[in-house]
């Protein structure tokens, strides 16, 4: 079975330009996540949506930063303008949430960005 | 705002030796992950722990939910060269929206 399938793997560009990275996730899934991973502050969680509607957002950073859904099969993150502070590792996941909870999130392998 | 304590935040250590990684809340979770990361790939689940004072083992790693689900604890018995990455715990609120609490991580070295 195809996992979570992040796209591109590494972004190198110039402060100030538009970064958009992409999501693919399991098949089946109806909660999709993202989250930036820096040594300084590990793991954050950014967005999530359940069944393509965004549920919590309080952990963009920023007006810059913007995340869609448009259906169960895609999502992107997108940055604009991008600052070098947003350079970090950009992870997508995807979970498949029941009544009995406990699933586990399944994460791509991530988007390593840099914004010189 | 619930949080996870992950402690240590760095270990090095020979090949052979044993370990334990904590994790504390002050907050109830209704359970409890577990995930290591390798370089390059993203966190992969090792273990989900249920219930209160639940122990659950997986080869070299043994996993505890504390009594009152607010803590866990992994121990690595005889650690090899490949265990070595990041270890973090992710508590599941009782809200059930999917949403994980996540520690901040443990990076585990194992020398040989």
């Amino acid at each position: 079975d195809a996992g979570v399938i992040q796209s591109p793997r590494h972004e190198v560009t110039e402060m100030g330009q538009e970064v958009t990275l992409r999501c693919k996730p399991i098949s089946g899934h109806n909660s999709l996540f993202w989250y930036r991973q820096t040594m300084m502050r590990g793991l954050e969680l950014l967005i999530y949506f359940n069944n393509n509607v965004p549920i919590d957002d309080s952990g963009m950073p920023e007006d810059r930063f913007s995340a869609k859904m448009p259906n169960a099969s895609f999502s992107t993150l997108k940055i604009q303008p991008s600052e070098p502070r947003d350079s970090a590792v950009y992870f997508c996941a995807s979970s498949l949430i029941t009544i009995w909870g406990n699933q586990p999130q399944h994460f791509g392998d991530g988007t390593r960005l840099s914004i010189l | 705002t619930q949080l996870l304590e992950q402690s240590p935040q760095f270990l090095s250590i020979q090949e052979g030796e044993n370990l334990t990684v904590y994790c504390n809340s002050s907050s109830v979770f209704s359970s409890l992950q577990w995930y290591r990361q390798e370089p390059g790939e993203g966190p992969v689940l090792l273990v989900t722990v249920v219930t209160g004072g639940e122990v659950k083992k997986l080869k070299r790693l043994t996993f505890q939910f504390g009594d009152a689900r607010k803590d866990s604890s992994l121990h690595i018995t005889a650690a090899q060269t490949g265990d070595t990455g990041l270890y973090l715990c992710a508590g599941v609120p009782s809200s059930n929206t999917g949403k994980l609490i996540f520690g901040q991580g443990t990076t585990l070295q194992v020398k040989p």
